[in-house]
């Protein structure tokens, strides 16, 4: 079945430094999906991205789908403490296919050294 | 207008017993899934349901079952329960299965 893998699975940040998380799909997929969790709270729904090498921004969060539609990255400038939480990517299922399972990946999760 | 919606927020339940837990989703939404999260396994996807139909079944035991009514409402149900059934059951629903989904806050179980 579809596997979505993230890495790194820890991103330990200095406010104001740059950092990119990465996903990976097994499977070609329709569009990706981003999520944010902040520490005790529920996945919250940040971007969707549809077509082969997409790039969205959003103030400082850029995401990019890859060529093939089997990855993606998400790419933080200048972190600020805000940005605290696991994102979390996912891969929705086909449009063709019977699958409706929105597979998610592990996570990576990132902290801020003020 | 109104988020997902899921109660109880938490539960406290001895192994061996049952549970039902409930999500009420956004108004319009007629897809529904579930998710146990834990951890160290991440997201667990358990069920999708849209139009009262389970689309799909994640790889959880016989225990865990689910429903949706007429109006999107879903349920699931843990029966027997084991100390490794503790965890955040998030519900998520979404226009039809296919686009951005809208978590509700979960229903934090523990079983002792």
């Amino acid at each position: 079945g579809q596997q979505v893998m993230q890495i790194p699975q820890y991103q330990h940040v200095q406010e104001g430094e740059d950092f990119t998380t990465y996903c990976n799909s097994s499977t070609t997929l329709s569009n990706i999906q981003w999520y944010k969790q902040r520490p005790g709270g529920h996945p919250v729904f940040l971007i969707q991205l549809v077509k082969s090498g997409e790039v969205k921004k959003q103030k400082r969060l850029t995401f990019q789908f890859g060529e093939a539609k089997k990855n993606s990255s998400l790419h933080i400038t200048a972190t600020q403490t805000t940005d605290v939480g696991t994102y979390f990517c996912a891969g929705p299922p086909r449009e063709d296919s019977n699958d409706y399972k929105l597979s998610f990946g592990a996570g990576t999760t990132v902290t801020v050294r003020a | 207008k109104a988020g997902v919606t899921q109660t109880p927020r938490y539960l406290i339940k001895t192994r061996g017993q049952q549970v039902t837990l409930s999500c009420s989703p956004i108004s319009g939404h007629r897809s529904v899934s579930w998710y146990q999260q834990t951890p160290g396994q991440g997201l667990q996807f358990l069920f999708e349901y849209f139009s009262e139909t389970q689309r799909n079944k994640g790889n959880f035991p016989g225990r865990f079952s689910g429903r949706q009514f007429s109006n999107s409402r879903s349920e699931m149900n843990v029966s027997t329960l084991e100390l490794g059934d503790s965890a955040l059951y998030l519900c998520a629903s979404s226009l039809a299965g296919i686009g951005g989904y809208t978590f509700g806050s979960g229903t934090r179980l523990t079983v002792v």
